[in-house]
């Protein structure tokens, strides 16, 4: 049982350049979601998704896109990397509340995190 | 909007002194608190959440809604307390961190 899983562990793009950050989960949990960390911000939540085929955009989406096509696997893509993209990002995992209530989370479990700086 | 605040971005104390780290929060709806922590080269997990009233590691936290606060306290630091800490709070289907407190225990 891995948990949550992060590729890659470390990146380096330049500007305008494009990638996918993937994250895995093998703990069948409906709700997955990324996050960006940066130094006296804390954790922000670029998008979310509460089930396969869905997804959500949390406080930062601006410049990311992100897809669940799999229950399983959640990725974060960046079209054209800018340097403010600089971050360290984690992905973390969830089920739903009880009976599926909105609003009543679980813990949420994540990812070792993906250091990513862009040039 | 939801907001959570910690106001002390580090924190440095003597170990077994006692550790209170704070956590302010505004909502509009019913809150649901959490803190996480994360050690160093370790991943950021949960140490505790309000609707449990637990101690985790000797840790306690309690929801003031008059004050809109949710304070970890710990009696006696210990060095392994050392590590990064944030609060949390439910918004929906999502969790609004605060910045971070860094606590520091020295020997």
């Amino acid at each position: 049982n891995a948990g949550v899983t992060q590729t890659p562990k470390f990146r380096v793009l330049k500007t305008g350049q494009s990638m996918t950050l993937l994250c895995a989960q093998d703990m069948n949990h409906e709700y997955m979601y990324w996050y960006r960390q940066d130094p006296g911000m804390g954790l922000r939540l670029i998008h979310y998704s509460v089930g396969e085929g869905t997804t959500a955009k949390g406080e930062v989406p601006d410049g990311y896109n992100v897809s669940r096509l799999k229950k399983q696997n959640f990725l974060l893509g960046l079209e054209s990397a800018a340097p403010s993209q600089t971050s360290v990002y984690f992905c973390a995992s969830s089920y739903p509340g009880q009976g599926g209530l909105a609003g009543d989370l679980y813990e949420q479990y994540f990812g070792p995190g993906t250091r990513l700086t862009v040039t | 909007a939801q907001r959570v605040t910690q106001p002390e971005k580090l924190l440095s104390v003597f170990k077994g002194a006692p550790v209170e780290l704070k956590c302010n929060y505004s909502y509009s709806g019913s809150p649901e608190l959490f803190w996480y922590v994360q050690y160093s080269r370790q991943r950021l997990q949960l140490l505790l959440r309000h609707i449990s009233r637990e101690s985790i590691k000797g840790f306690t936290a309690d929801l003031n809604k008059g004050e809109t606060s949710f304070h970890l306290k710990k009696p006696f630091a210990q060095e392994e307390d050392s590590a990064m800490y944030y609060c949390a709070l439910n918004a929906g289907n999502m969790l609004t961190f605060g910045g971070g407190t860094r606590l520091m225990v020295k020997p």
